[in-house]
């Protein structure tokens, strides 16, 4: 079985800083993908970025970036320059070879403070 | 712009009743999924279909039905209405040929069953 883990229910950010939100994952599976989205309170889920577990460097879109720790199988998403617009609810997903759909975390709420 | 419509966005509906909720998409990809989504529990897979004559069971699929009536439409139904499947619901698409396969979802469906 696929399972993905986001331990921070909640958090807060002062604007301008950084912040990690974390994410581990469990599969026996030894090729897999790593995703993260973010569902604004209008409610829609939008794609962040992608990570492949045979990928030699860590993703980078903008001013998110996933620091990818195969070993601790965790798929940590940072956010440089938080910004008010990045409040939102931030979901970690994970697509394992063999399996047909993702598995989501329970999700983080990420809130920056001005 | 190729999109995944979900109608209807708000539904409330009464214990016992039969419902469906309607998925479209206009990004011509075979791989249809629903999911819905509890807070604090994040996506659960209900159905998911790679094409037309294909349905298979999630996670949660108990009380659920589904149709995939063409490529483009995927309906969910609701046989029998409970309280707690009072969620919101959405409906995804993807592309198994591209680099990564991410989801791309529709508006979701506000579901209250009283």
């Amino acid at each position: 079985a696929q399972k993905i883990t986001q331990t921070q229910p909640g958090m807060f950010v002062q604007e301008k800083e950084a912040v990690t939100l974390d994410c581990t994952y469990d599969t026996s599976d030894p090729s897999y993908g790593l995703f993260w989205y973010k569902q604004p309170s209008s409610g829609e889920m939008i794609f962040l970025i992608y990570q492949g577990s045979y990928d030699q460097q860590n993703a980078t879109e903008g001013r998110y970036s996933l620091n990818f720790q195969k070993a601790r199988k965790s798929a940590n998403l940072v956010i440089s320059a938080s910004q008010l617009g990045d409040s939102a609810m931030y979901f970690c997903a994970m697509r394992a070879e063999g399996r047909r759909a993702l598995t989501f975390g329970s999700g983080t709420r990420l809130q920056v403070q001005p | 712009d190729a999109d995944v419509t979900q109608t209807p966005r708000n539904r409330i509906t009464k214990t016992g009743k039969r419902i469906m909720l309607e998925c479209s998409q206009t990004k011509g990809h075979d791989r249809m999924y629903w999911y819905r989504q509890d807070p604090g529990l994040g996506l659960r897979l209900i159905y998911y279909s790679f094409d037309v004559k294909d349905i298979n069971k999630g996670e949660i699929s108990d009380g659920y039905s589904v149709s995939r009536q063409a490529q483009a439409k995927f309906s969910l139904s609701l046989e029998s209405a409970i309280p707690n499947q009072t969620a919101l619901y959405f409906c995804a698409t993807s592309d198994p040929d591209s680099t990564n396969e991410k989801l791309f979802f529709g508006s979701g469906t506000q579901l209250s069953v009283l």
